[in-house]
């Protein structure tokens, strides 16, 4: 079966930096994906690991570790708009569809 | 251009309507999915076409129906559907044919069956 398990609520204050992990048992990997979802909106896509190591885009950074079976995304400087749900997802084969964590809800104060 | 239009926005049908979601996408991707979304959960994928075949069915019933006419257009045909197919609707697209793809997603359409 495939599995992707992930926080389901996370809380941090402006200015903060919070790190959301994910972790995967899946048949196959051709990639994992990061996504926010705003309520009532589409997932806009953040990043994407297909090798080991850290990507950095700006405020958002992704690291993958495929013999850990392990991700996690990294916001710096948190805004009040980053307020959202961050869903992880797998890519199990190239060509087809991706299977979602359950997604973690970001709650960000002032 | 990163866009992915899907249309209505909102849809409010009876069980015994006929209706049809509709998504286009302009990026030349030849990849385009379906996903169904509940409140509170991730989306689940329906159907995928690949080159205007339909290359994955997740089991979807019946009453739902896909279509793509042409690479840049992706339907999805409602009929006799029930209170519990109430949800987001998601359309996606992605190149097609290559080893790692981004897919990116439309608005969604988000469908009330009463």
């Amino acid at each position: 079966g495939q599995n992707i398990d992930q926080p389901t609520e996370m809380t941090a204050t402006e200015g903060a930096i919070v790190q959301i992990n994910c972790t995967y048992q899946t048949s196959g990997f051709n990639g994992l994906f990061w996504y926010q979802q705003h309520a009532g909106e589409a997932p806009t896509f953040l990043s994407y690991n297909v090798l080991d190591g850290l990507e950095e885009k700006g405020r958002f950074s992704s690291f993958l570790s495929r013999s850990k079976g392990y991700s996690y995304l990294l916001l710096k400087e948190l805004q009040m708009k980053d307020s959202a749900s961050y869903l992880c997802a797998v890519a199990v084969q190239a060509g087809t569809a991706l299977i979602f964590g359950k997604g973690t809800t970001l709650s960000v104060s002032s | 251009d990163t866009e992915v239009t899907q249309t209505p926005k909102h849809l409010v049908m009876g069980m015994t309507n006929k209706k049809s979601l509709k998504c286009e996408q302009h990026m030349g991707h030849r990849a385009m999915y379906w996903y169904k979304q509940k409140a509170k959960k991730p989306p689940e994928l329906m159907f995928v076409y690949s080159y205007e075949k339909l290359s994955i069915n997740e089991s979807v019933p019946s009453r739902f129906s896909p279509e793509c006419p042409n690479s840049s257009l992706l339907n999805l045909h409602l009929h006799a559907l029930q209170p519990e197919d109430s949800a987001l609707y998601l359309c996606a697209s992605s190149r097609g044919g290559e080893v790692h793809e981004t897919q990116y997603f439309g608005p969604g359409t988000r469908l009330l069956v009463l």
